[in-house]
């Protein structure tokens, strides 16, 4: 089955710096890669999407880009703020028709703190 | 985006008992989806409740120890059967909304 690893697992920037969260991905058929937002003790929420016809997708100081030949793909928060701290979880699956939608493999999670 | 409340929000349970979490959509979804999430650590999914058919079960998970009751488009139950502390979770129903899946703010268990 699908393995998704996550880097890092922690991570401490300065308000105003941009922070990247890498994961990898083993299942060449997997194209979708959402990333989620965790705040503590609420429920996971997505933030951004990326599907493997795209290369990179933005969303205000949000970014993810997605490398297919690599197997991996990434998140980038630029001008951080302190409500950016959170855990941020990186997902992959095969999206399409049937009973495979949303079979989300998740990474560990990287707990993002921004220090005011 | 979709309206997911789950019950309880919290529990304490003893060792050896069986506890019950609902689950509720705002409208008819196909695929109901039952995640678990570990004291800091990631979310593993369960299984995938379809209404009118088994549930499946991911590699890891048996319905002796999580049975799943799917009985309309906008309810679903898993139990937690014969708790250990190793049973100590946050359990996520979710659903698929506009091509999102999207989760209910979660039943934090805990075995004593």
């Amino acid at each position: 089955g699908e393995n998704v690893e996550q880097h890092p697992s922690t991570l401490s920037v300065q308000e105003g710096d941009s922070a990247v969260i890498k994961c990898t991905y083993s299942d060449s058929a997997s194209n979708y890669f959402p990333w989620y937002k965790q705040e503590l003790g609420k429920r996971p929420q997505l933030i951004i999407d990326i599907r493997s016809n795209v290369g990179e997708k933005k969303d205000q100081r949000i970014a993810v880009t997605l490398n297919k030949t690599a197997k991996h793909f990434s998140l980038h928060i630029t001008e951080t703020q302190p409500e950016d701290s959170a855990v941020y979880f990186c997902a992959a699956s095969i999206f399409g028709s049937g009973g495979s939608n949303y079979k989300l493999t998740f990474g560990k999670g990287t707990l993002l703190t921004v220090n005011p | 985006s979709a309206v997911i409340s789950q019950k309880p929000s919290r529990d304490i349970c003893q060792r050896g008992t069986s506890l019950t979490i609902q689950c509720q959509v705002d409208s008819q979804v196909t695929m109901m989806f039952w995640y678990r999430q570990q004291p800091g650590q990631s979310l593993t999914l369960i299984a995938t409740a379809n209404q009118g058919s088994e549930a499946t079960y991911e590699s890891g998970f048996v319905i002796d120890k999580f049975p799943i009751s799917r009985p309309n488009l906008t309810f679903s139950t898993l139990t937690v059967s014969n708790m250990s502390p190793e049973d100590s979770s946050i359990y996520l129903c979710s659903v698929d909304r506009v091509n999102v899946l999207t989760f209910g703010a979660g039943s934090r268990l805990t075995v004593l």
